[in-house]
């Protein structure tokens, strides 16, 4: 049963330090999406990759974050410095890229900066 | 308006009745659109694809209204295990803008 995985879980950070987050999306998709989600915003989508190409990063606050796909195996989205109002959960998600495209999510990693 | 909008509920319904979500969308130019399910502290997850001509997969059944710019989700039979947040799904531009989601409670 393929799956997203994403690392870390669970995160509790000190405001103004370093956060990676980790993804691997299923084996095949080219598709890889970062989510945000809050209670007051919902889901809302920072980054899209396609082949590993960023096609679009508008909902990201570019002064703090970014994000990369060093190999197709791999995704990672930094927060550096991190801010209180980071603290939400961060999903991963891939897909095929072929229409309808369906997205699979990752279970998430809770971010809490303190 | 907001790009895909609902009604956050929660909508409370004992077991065996029938509910009905709505959503609205509004970007015209859409071709895809779902349901996905999302659990208290996990992930999205699919429910179904919405078609043109409306589908069914068990007691779930979703339909789209393009002119209205509308879809629903009818639920019958509810169950406990329904309870969730139903999060309406348009597909815009290669990529996906979701509801914030409508919170169901089924109660025994």
């Amino acid at each position: 049963d393929a799956r997203v995985t994403q690392t870390p879980r669970d995160k509790v950070t000190e405001m103004g330090q370093e956060v990676t987050m980790r993804c691997q999306p299923i084996l095949g998709h080219n598709t890889v999406f970062w989510y945000r989600q809050t209670m007051m915003q919902g889901l809302e989508l920072l980054a899209y990759f396609r082949n590993r190409a960023p096609l679009d990063d508008s909902g990201m606050p570019k002064d703090r974050f970014s994000a990369e796909m060093p190999d197709a195996t791999l995704a990672t989205l930094k927060i550096q410095p991190s801010e209180p109002r980071d603290s939400a959960v961060y999903f991963c998600a891939s897909g095929t890229g072929q229409p309808p495209d369906t997205q699979y999510f990752g279970p998430g990693t809770r971010l809490t900066v303190l | 308006r907001k790009e895909v909008e609902q009604d956050p509920g929660p909508f409370n319904v004992p077991e065996g009745a029938t509910v009905a979500f709505n959503c609205t969308y509004s970007n015209s130019a859409s071709q895809s659109f779902f349901w996905y399910r999302q659990d208290c502290r996990k992930e999205p997850k699919l429910l179904m694809s919405v078609y043109s001509s409306g589908n069914e997969d068990g007691r779930f059944t979703a339909q789209l209204n393009r002119a209205s710019q509308y879809i629903s989700l009818l639920i019958r039979d509810s169950k406990l295990s329904d309870s969730a947040t139903y999060l309406c799904v348009v597909e815009g531009y290669s990529t996906l803008t979701f509801g914030k989601g409508t919170m169901l409670l089924v109660s025994p």
